[in-house]
């Protein structure tokens, strides 16, 4: 079975502080793609990153940071020195050998300025 | 290069009738899937299409369908609408289903 586990459903920061959001996955896939997603207000989903099962580098991208750990499946994503335009929700998921996306319940981040 | 685009944004329905949403995919793109959000629910699976054929279906009823068309547009059909039916339905498009998906920004459905 596919599931994506985000257990923080919200999540609130003073701008400027770093925030840690948690995604924990099942599967049993051995080939997997592992993605993070930003819903702002206006709704639509902004695609962030995508991960293979077999690409375990940590990536950077700017003030944005994953860490993919297979041992412990899970794919966290860190916000450097947050600001008020981070605040969304942000969706993990995870597509595997059935091309089907399985996404968290989201992690809903509010930066206070 | 144009992103995906829902149409329509807005729609507002009573019980029992039927809707038809629109999707036109990134140009290239031969997936689209579709998505229910609801508060309760979360993002929820529906369906995906690639080449006018659906590959992959979620757990819902059949009053909700779909095709694809040969140009890769999509739409979405709801029959005899429930009052939980009202969500926001996104569309996704991706190169072959595997790749990235690329969302719309949704329509947002409400019925009466």
């Amino acid at each position: 079975a596919q599931k994506v586990t985000q257990a923080q459903t919200e999540i609130s920061v003073v701008e400027k502080e770093d925030v840690t959001l948690d995604c924990v996955y099942e599967t049993r896939d051995t080939t997997y793609y592992l993605f993070w997603y930003k819903q702002p207000p206006s709704g639509e989903l902004v695609f962030l990153i995508r991960r293979n099962s077999f690409d375990e580098q940590n990536e950077i991208s700017g003030r944005y940071s994953w860490n993919f750990q297979k041992s412990t499946s899970s794919f966290n994503f860190t916000i450097t020195a947050s600001q008020v335009v981070d605040s969304a929700v942000y969706f993990c998921a995870l597509s595997g050998a059935g091309n089907q996306f399985y996404f968290g319940t989201g992690t809903s981040l509010t930066v206070i300025p | 290069k144009a992103g995906v685009t829902q149409t329509p944004r807005y729609l507002i329905k009573t019980r029992g009738q039927q809707v038809t949403l629109s999707c036109s995919p990134i140009s290239g793109h031969r997936s689209v899937s579709w998505y229910q959000q609801t508060p309760g629910q979360g993002l929820q699976f529906l369906f995906e299409y690639f080449s006018e054929t659906q590959r992959n279906k979620g757990n819902f009823p059949g009053r909700f369908s779909g095709r694809q068309f040969s140009n890769s547009r999509s739409e979405m059909n709801v029959s005899t609408l429930e009052l939980g039916d009202s969500a926001l339905y996104l569309c996704a498009s991706s190169r072959d289903g595997k790749n990235i998906q690329y969302f719309g920004a949704g329509t947002r459905l409400s019925v009466l």
